[in-house]
């Protein structure tokens, strides 16, 4: 089945600095790659997806790129400010299921200090 | 507002006492899901729900059982809680019939057992 490992677990960056995370993923049909914000204390948001026809999609201050031969997508985030502070996560849908079970990578603790 | 509402929120209980977490959405989603939160294990997914009356199991099912009698209910149900089942729980909601679209999630369900 699909697993998806995700690095670092935490990143702490200085504000207006820029922040990468990455995930790796293991089902080279996967085809759909959201990332979620999970600020403390409340539920996942989607900030970004990316379906598997492009290579890399933005969103103001938020780029996902995806490399399909390497089997790997990253989160870009430039700029950063304090409020991007949250864990993030990455995930990726299981083939051998029908896209019914979806995977989750373990989290990145992101903080901006000022 | 579009919306998936959980109760309750916070829940303290004792090992061996049946209870239920209620899910509800108001979109009109087909597709429903169960996870669990844990440190450093990221979000699990413990059931998952394609449309009325069909229900799967996620990566995580044992102790936990659920049904889907109405498109817009998913109720978690745990038969006997153990201590192990201590965890932050998060409904999610989207629409089609699999996991290839952004996930709507709850506010969360926080379970003790003692």
């Amino acid at each position: 089945g699909e697993n998806v490992e995700q690095h670092p677990s935490t990143l702490s960056v200085q504000e207006g600095d820029s922040a990468v995370i990455k995930c790796t993923y293991s089902d080279s049909a996967s085809n759909y790659f959201p990332w979620y914000k999970q600020e403390l204390g409340k539920r996942p948001q989607l900030i970004i997806d990316i379906r598997s026809n492009v290579g890399e999609k933005k969103d103001q201050r938020i780029a996902v790129t995806l490399n399909k031969t390497a089997k790997h997508f990253s989160l870009h985030i430039t700029e950063t400010q304090p409020e991007d502070s949250a864990v993030y996560f990455c995930a990726a849908p299981r083939p051998n299921t029908g896209f019914q079970k979806l995977v989750f990578g373990t989290g990145t603790r992101l903080l901006v200090s000022p | 507002e579009a919306q998936v509402t959980q109760n309750p929120r916070y829940l303290i209980t004792v090992t061996g006492k049946k209870l239920t977490v209620t899910c509800s959405q108001n979109m009109n989603h087909e597709y429903m899901s169960w996870y669990r939160q844990d440190p450093g294990l990221g979000l699990r997914q413990i059931y998952y729900s394609m449309n009325v009356e069909v229900t799967d199991k996620g990566d995580v099912p044992e102790g936990y059982k659920v049904s889907r009698k109405e498109k817009r209910n998913f109720p978690l149900i745990l038969e006997s809680p153990s201590p192990n089942q201590t965890s932050l729980y998060f409904c999610a909601s989207s629409t089609g019939g699999n996991s290839n679209q952004p996930q709507h999630f709850g506010d969360g369900t926080r379970l003790s057992i003692l």
